[in-house]
């Protein structure tokens, strides 16, 4: 089984709500990930968390939050955020920081 | 740097092959990958080659690899509407990062 899952599938904001996003695996994998991806454009990488601890932050700004609570669990949670914030954010795994990366469905992100 | 290189569009018949190209920087990737993503949907992993081999084939997937060149091209035979996506090129920097292309749209007309 190489799934990772996703909640929500959808969710609009407004831009000062705190909203959270959801991801999750099962495959015994410690290493996860965070990406944004703008329409036709590759993912951009945000956040690597390995054996649950954040390894790689790509500078993203502080309004972004990553939170790892167990090795199958990783959440983005969202503060004050700008309508250019707006985006499918995608979540991956994989067996360890350097593997195959598998990805979830997204959660499509629309900021008002 | 790291970069990775793709056309960005890609028209073909349905029933004929279509073969999508990719140029890469880093000669020390272990793996090239390429993802496929359908419209709405997340990245699937379609198929990946080790860096030490020339070519790789799963049903109606041919990956081939000139390490020479730094060219990868992944074949798809007998080409369906379902086929119709956006194709990631991507190489393992090492260092925990997939480094992508700009992706190529395919589309199948029937």
């Amino acid at each position: 089984d190489t799934e990772v899952t996703q909640t929500p599938k959808h969710l609009v904001m407004g831009m000062t709500n705190k909203k959270s996003l959801k991801c999750e695996q099962h495959m015994g994998h410690r290493a996860m990930y965070w990406y944004k991806q703008k329409a036709k454009k590759p993912p951009e990488l945000m956040f690597v968390y390995s054996y649950e601890k954040l390894s790689i932050n790509e500078s993203v700004p502080s309004r972004f939050s990553p939170e790892c609570p167990n090795s199958s669990l990783l959440n983005l949670h969202l503060h004050a955020l700008q309508p250019e914030d707006s985006a499918l954010y995608l979540c991956a795994s994989s067996q360890s920081g350097t593997d195959t990366q598998y990805f979830g469905p997204g959660t499509r992100l629309t900021v008002l | 740097g790291e970069d990775v290189e793709q056309s960005l569009f890609l028209s073909v018949r349905e029933g004929d092959s279509s073969v999508i190209n990719c140029t890469y920087t880093d000669s020390s990737s272990t793996y090239l990958y390429w993802y496929k993503q359908e419209p709405g949907a997340g990245l699937q992993l379609l198929t990946y080659i080790f860096s030490n081999m020339d070519m790789k084939q799963d049903q109606r997937l041919t990956v081939l690899l000139n390490k020479k060149d730094k060219h990868l091209s992944l074949r798809i035979a007998d080409t369906q509407t379902g086929d119709s996506a956006i194709y990631f090129c991507a190489e393992d920097n090492q260092g925990g990062k997939l480094i992508f292309g700009q992706g190529t749209e395919l589309s199948v007309k029937p």
